[in-house]
């Protein structure tokens, strides 16, 4: 069946360096990718998203791209921010939008 | 405008209690879905509505978890004889369609312990 697979964490960055977070999934179809964030205390929210291969999706600083050869959706941001720190979500969609995440990455940053 | 609400935020109830659970989600969206989170994972599907119907219930755990969505707009997940192992975070989502492509906007979640 259609999986995501997330690198484990914690995570623990230091101010102002670079982060990847990896993600790589499984699926039958052509999903859409997506990176969901959640900040301590509040829901789940979208940071970015893509919805074919080689597509680039950003926000905040933060990028990932579709690549479809080696099923991978990592998440990048070249200098993070104590603010950054939150627990990270790969999923993927296919056909009717249901939602099929990994198991999350925490990140904490500290100054 | 206003976002996916969930009520109530924290549910504690006995073992064998019935629980309703409750979402409102945003104005307009046809589509909404149901997850639960247990700590330390990603979300799991359980159940999604486009409009009133149940379109897709296959992550529903089993036959003590039913929710309905009867006039298209706020739906309650209803859990009998509740067990020890149904203690999560329960969230609904919703968004304009049902494609993989459309993003879905989360509501802060229901805490659920079972004691």
């Amino acid at each position: 069946g259609d999986s995501v697979t997330q690198m484990e964490g914690p995570v623990t960055l230091s101010e102002e360096a670079f982060l990847t977070i990896n993600c790589t999934y499984t699926a039958t179809g052509y999903p859409s990718l997506f990176w969901y964030v959640q900040y301590p205390g509040e829901g789940l929210q979208l940071l970015l998203k893509a919805t074919k291969a080689d597509d680039k999706g950003s926000n905040k600083g933060f990028e990932a791209t579709y690549r479809k050869e080696t099923t991978s959706f990592h998440l990048e941001k070249g200098s993070v921010q104590v603010s950054d720190s939150a627990v990270y979500f790969c999923a993927l969609s296919v056909g009717t939008g249901k939602l099929i995440f990994g198991q999350g990455t925490t990140l904490q940053v500290k100054p | 405008g206003a976002g996916v609400s969930q009520t109530p935020s924290n549910k504690v109830t006995e073992k064998g209690k019935y629980v309703e659970l409750r979402c409102d989600p945003i104005s307009g969206h046809t589509a909404l879905y149901w997850y639960r989170q247990s700590l330390g994972q990603g979300p799991e599907f359980l159940i999604y509505f486009q409009g009133t119907g149940a379109a897709d219930d296959s992550g529903l755990p089993n036959d003590r978890f039913f929710a309905v969505r009867p006039e298209g707009s706020v739906s309650t997940l209803k859990i009998q004889r509740t067990e020890r192992g149904d203690s999560a975070v329960y969230l609904c989502a919703s968004s304009l369609i049902t494609t993989s492509t459309d993003t879905q906007y989360f509501g802060p979640g229901t805490r659920l312990t079972v004691l």
